[in-house]
């Protein structure tokens, strides 16, 4: 079965301070990923999407940046972060059986 | 472009109580609908969906059916528990517009259920 991991759970960063956060899955291969933020009390907004290796999609323009090193593994950086980065960051990922998507855990992120 | 909406929560409910959550959605093509649960503190969970008009979606006593005449894709349960309290995210993913898999969310609604 297809299992999808995200690391850290809970982040609390100071501003101007790098970030990496780390999305893998397991059980499957060359899944599109998705990085999401969910803002306090607010919907999902999708940052980044990959339909392969080295292949990043940009959504909407920001302080930050995905890449996809290897097939299963989607990471979520910025050089320097800003308070308006604080939110539930949400992995996901999808393949050609299945039209819907699978979330991860999530990641709060604080940023201070 | 594709767009979803969902009716403004929170939703409060006595326990056993019935449960509609309004969804209707525009597409540029033809959509699957998705609903999605998330629980305090959680990610997002497929909870049913539906791949062509009139299916029915159902998963732990929640159902809803795909109307294409009405562009609406309501979420029900006849009973709902206290275990039921969560954000619930209509979604959908059109085939012309969605390139890889991509969703459209609504921006959720908060349901409450006290006994």
């Amino acid at each position: 079965s297809q299992t999808i991991h995200q690391w850290p759970a809970t982040l609390v960063q100071p501003v101007g301070s790098p970030l990496s956060l780390e999305c893998t899955v397991e059980g499957t291969s060359n899944p599109n990923l998705y990085w999401y933020r969910q803002a306090a009390g607010r919907g999902l907004q999708l940052l980044f999407y990959s339909v392969g290796i080295g292949q990043i999609s940009s959504e909407v323009p920001q302080n930050l940046s995905a890449s996809r090193p290897q097939d299963r593994q989607f990471i979520l950086s910025s050089k320097k972060l800003l308070l308006s980065d604080s939110g539930f960051y949400l992995c996901a990922w999808s393949d050609w059986i299945y039209n819907e998507q699978f979330f991860g855990p999530g990641t709060r992120l604080t940023v201070l | 472009g594709d767009s979803v909406t969902q009716m403004e929560g929170p939703v409060t409910l006595s326990e056993e109580a019935f449960l509609t959550i309004n969804c209707t959605y525009t597409a540029t093509g033809y959509p699957s609908l998705f609903w999605y649960v998330q629980y305090p503190g959680e990610g997002l969970q497929l909870l049913l969906k539906a791949t062509k008009a009139d299916d029915k979606g159902s998963n732990k006593g929640f159902e809803a059916t795909y109307r294409k005449e009405t562009t609406s894709f309501h979420l029900e349960k006849g009973s709902v528990q206290v275990s039921d309290s969560a954000v619930y995210f209509c979604a959908l993913s059109d085939p012309v517009t969605g390139g890889g898999n991509k969703l459209t969310f609504g921006t959720g609604t908060q349901l409450k259920v006290e006994l």
